[in-house]
């Protein structure tokens, strides 16, 4: 099955700085690639996704890339604020229309003021 | 507009003792998920059911059921709760076509 690797596990950063998590993927028939927001207490949000025929897609501070060939897809947040601060998950998923998601470990973030 | 409600949002269970999670959405969703989330494993699927009537197996269903209820309901039942099920379980729904997964709060459940 597929398997999502994340990284880094946590993350601090000064507000006003950027921020770049990894994740790689196993399998190459994934074609969807979601990125999910957890604050404390709350179940996962989602903030940002691209599909397999995308290489970036941007949101204003957030923006994700996808390199198909390594197997591999980023989140980028920008201009970083406290309210940044959560768990974030990527997650891949093979099956169109669908949420069964195979998820990475999550990454804490921090956003020191 | 609620989205996805889940009840109870706490339970202590003893070994060996049977309950069932209760999922509901108001979103006119098709399909609905039940996810577990452990400590720094993520989230992973349990079951899922693509629309009323049909449920099928996630990655790792082993120790429980579903029920479809109907399009709003989807529940998860734990017939002989093992210590290995205590987490946190999510239920999301989604709309038919869209991959898009909306979240419930989570239920904490610990088995002692």
């Amino acid at each position: 099955g597929e398997n999502v690797e994340q990284h880094p596990s946590t993350l601090s950063v000064q507000e006003g700085d950027s921020a770049v998590i990894k994740c790689t993927y196993s399998d190459s028939a994934s074609n969807y690639f979601p990125w999910y927001k957890q604050e404390l207490g709350k179940g996962p949000q989602l903030i940002i996704d691209i599909r397999s025929n995308v290489g970036e897609k941007k949101d204003q501070r957030i923006a994700v890339t996808l390199n198909k060939t390594a197997k591999h897809f980023s989140l980028h947040i920008t201009e970083t604020q406290p309210e940044d601060s959560a768990v974030y998950f990527c997650a891949a998923s093979k099956n169109p229309g669908y949420s069964t998601l195979t998820f990475g470990k999550g990454t804490m973030l921090l956003v020191s003021p | 507009n609620a989205g996805v409600t889940q009840t109870p949002k706490f339970q202590v269970l003893k070994t060996g003792q049977s309950m069932t999670l209760q999922c509901a959405q108001d979103m006119n969703h098709n399909s609905m998920y039940w996810y577990r989330q452990d400590p720094g494993m993520g989230l992973r699927l349990i079951y899922y059911s693509a629309s009323e009537g049909t449920t099928d197996k996630g990655e790792v269903p082993n120790g429980y059921n579903v029920s479809r209820l109907n399009k709003r309901e989807f529940s998860l039942r734990l017939e002989s709760a093992a210590p290995s099920q205590t987490s946190v379980y999510f239920c999301a729904s989604s709309e038919r076509g869209r991959d898009e997964a909306f979240f419930g709060q989570g239920t904490r459940l610990t088995v002692v």
